[in-house]
């Protein structure tokens, strides 16, 4: 139990088109959901929490208008990257807090793998 | 504030040898504690976590980890390394109010 995908598993895009990356818990309800960025050999950056049916709350350094999130069901969160550039280019994971409080367990997407060129 | 520190960036093991990967955190009260894999590509595994209890937690592909209060650590441990372990380890910590991860540990895991 407990699966996270991600869709798509990888992205080639012009530079300025934007790119959406969706996120899906199969078999369990997420309230929450958080959204990481990683540079190659780095940990994971975590981008924002995205909380099913309200906005999502962005870390600081995250541009809000720039990475656009929603949460519209207790399965589902999109990450939009809007007017990508290839700065943007990097391998973005979703997580899935099962559970409602943020010591349970997180469980994490194959990670969608982003190429603006 | 709070912290996770993984000390070693890269560790080389050999196949059936044993290993240690080492984690210390910053924090006032007990955490919650995970170990996490990701292998090349790949997003996070969870290998075993720590909430409270025994303080010697079993993980999934033969991996353990134990909680030292007084060291502020939660170091994972497997008896014997097989190649298929080669990949980076995150440890995370959460204090119910933010999730924190370590910077990552590398094995490599040689024949």
């Amino acid at each position: 139990g407990a699966v996270v995908s991600q869709h798509p598993s990888r992205v080639i895009c012009k530079s300025g088109t934007s790119v959406k990356i969706e996120c899906r818990s199969l078999d369990f309800q997420a309230t929450t959901m958080f959204w990481y960025r990683q540079f190659p050999k780095q940990s994971l950056m975590l981008m924002a929490t995205s909380n099913e049916g309200s906005k999502a709350t962005y870390e600081q350094g995250v541009e809000k208008d720039k990475f656009l999130i929603n949460h519209a069901s207790l399965t589902l969160s999109t990450l939009t990257v809007t007017s990508a550039h290839p700065e943007d280019s990097s391998f973005y994971i979703c997580s899935a807090l099962l559970g409602g409080a943020l010591w349970e367990t997180q469980y994490f997407g194959p990670g969608t793998r982003l190429l603006v060129l | 504030a709070q912290s996770v520190t993984q000390p070693d960036i890269h560790i080389t093991v050999s196949e059936g040898a044993s290993l240690e990967l080492r984690c210390n955190y910053s924090y006032g009260a007990t955490p919650y504690l995970f170990w996490y894999v990701q292998s090349p590509g790949q997003g996070l595994q969870l290998l075993l976590k720590y909430f409270s209890g025994d303080t010697l937690v079993q993980g999934i592909k033969g991996f353990e980890a134990e909680f030292k209060r007084s060291q502020s650590s939660f170091n994972l441990r497997k008896p014997s390394v097989h190649w298929s372990d080669a990949a980076e380890y995150f440890c995370a910590v959460s204090t119910g109010n933010q999730f924190y991860f370590g910077t990552g540990t590398s094995l490599t895991v040689i024949p």
